[in-house]
């Protein structure tokens, strides 16, 4: 069965500060991996997908995130966070055949200090 | 616009009673989920439905009811057998390439 890890439950940067999330999965083949952004109260909305090819994926809002297989691991990461990125950060993995059912970790909030 | 809407935002229940919390999409996206999200929880599968008049419980069904009569339409029905309903509700339709799953807006419903 396939599962996701996020150990951070919560991360404080300061504004301007680069940042790293971190996420492992747990899959037998080459999964679909994604970065989901929540706000509060909101919807999720999708940052980045992996699915093959390039292993570095640029996403949406200036995030980008690196397969590493050997790792079982699909970082994201920012250079610079802007106080608006304060949010909610959902991983998840899905796989073809039968079901689709993604999978997605507990989660890891992100609070941008000034 | 292309999206998935759901209704109502803010939704308050006694307790004992049934409430529908409804989810439209004009994605014409075949499948469809309902996940619960609960702080420090992360997003937990209630039902999901892959075509129209099929539905699969997740991992959290109990208390909870679907249909599936339309592509469009994926309500849910938070029954009073469901102990504990106090929570944000999500719907999502998948994408028709690569797992992408497109989201609502979220419901929150308060039992009093």
């Amino acid at each position: 069965a396939q599962s996701v890890t996020q150990p951070d439950i919560h991360i404080t940067v300061s504004e301007g500060a680069s940042l790293e999330l971190r996420c492992n999965y747990s899959y037998g083949a080459t999964p679909y991996l994604f970065w989901y952004v929540q706000s509060p109260g909101q919807g999720l909305q999708l940052l980045l997908k992996y699915f093959s090819g390039d292993t570095l994926v640029q996403g949406i809002k200036g995030f980008e995130a690196e397969f590493k297989r050997s790792q079982s691991s699909f970082n994201l990461r920012k250079p610079s966070v802007h106080w608006s990125d304060a949010a909610e950060y959902f991983c998840a993995v899905g796989a073809e055949g039968g079901s689709y059912i993604p999978t997605f970790g507990r989660g890891t909030s992100l609070i941008v200090h000034p | 616009d292309g999206g998935i809407t759901q209704s109502p935002k803010y939704l308050f229940r006694k307790e004992g009673q049934n409430v529908t919390l409804s989810c439209e999409q004009n994605l014409n996206h075949d499948a469809m989920y309902w996940y619960r999200q609960d702080p420090g929880q992360g997003l937990r599968l209630i039902y999901y439905s892959q075509i129209v008049n099929d539905f699969q419980k997740g991992d959290i069904a109990e208390g909870y009811s679907v249909s599936r009569e339309k592509k469009e339409s994926f309500p849910l029905t938070v029954t009073s057998a469901q102990k504990n309903p106090t929570a944000f509700y999500l719907c999502a339709s998948l994408g028709t390439f690569f797992g992408e799953l497109f989201f609502g807006e979220g419901s929150r419903l308060t039992v009093l």
